[in-house]
């Protein structure tokens, strides 16, 4: 079983901080992570991706892979209140095009 | 242009029925996805296609679930002798087939199926 684990919060962080979020998975031959927004009632939407070792920045948002760690995660530099939505991380189950999604993390940005 | 379109955006059935739920995908995508999400969970793979062919059932919960796609482009997620159980967010995706990796999938606005 490809797992995708993600801690469901909330966390809860003030208007313009750094929100960090995190996820690690089991498949050790992952090559893919995105992470995906899903705000109340709507659907999920790709903010980022990453391929390779290291940081990938886009504008406020910073995703960070290790793959000897399995671990990847979300950096959102000066919060903001309409940040709050659930983020969910997705892995690559290799092979083909399928990816597992994580149970996301409920972020709030308390103004 | 236009997104994934899914209909109908709301349905609600009687326990026993059958439901079928459509998908629009974005012209020229030739992957599509069905996922299942319940109140506060995450998204529940169901089945994936690669043109008219599906690769992957294995996230079909059971025997009362079927899927197809025709044409390569829409496609319908048949739930037969729904259950309570069923009762969830249905989410379709569409996506370009990526030449070495899966590539950014791109969503519907869901169909909420509700058993009563």
């Amino acid at each position: 079983q490809k797992e995708v684990e993600q801690n469901s919060g909330p966390l809860s962080v003030p208007e313009g901080a750094i929100a960090s979020l995190n996820c690690t998975y089991s498949d050790r031959g992952s090559q893919s992570f995105f992470w995906y927004r899903q705000y109340s009632g709507k659907s999920p939407e790709l903010i980022m991706f990453i391929y390779s070792n290291g940081d990938k920045e886009d504008g406020r948002f910073t995703a960070q892979l290790n793959k000897a760690s399995q671990y990847v995660s979300l950096l959102i530099r000066d919060s903001q209140p309409s940040d709050s939505a659930t983020y969910l991380c997705a892995v690559d189950s290799g092979g083909y095009q399928k990816v597992t999604f994580g149970i996301g993390t409920k972020l709030q940005v308390i103004p | 242009g236009a997104g994934v379109s899914q209909s109908p955006s709301n349905k609600v059935t009687e326990k026993g029925k059958d439901v079928e739920l459509r998908c629009d995908p974005i012209s020229g995508h030739t992957a599509l996805y069905w996922y299942r999400q319940s109140l506060g969970q995450g998204l529940e793979f169901l089945i994936y296609f690669q043109g008219n062919s599906a690769p992957d059932k294995s996230g079909l919960p059971s025997d009362r679930f079927s899927a197809e796609r025709t044409g390569g482009s829409v496609s319908t997620l048949t739930i037969q002798r729904t259950q309570q159980e069923d009762s969830a967010v249905y989410l379709c995706a569409s996506s370009l087939e990526g030449w070495a990796a899966p590539a950014e999938q791109f969503f519907g606005p869901g169909t909420r199926l509700t058993v009563l």
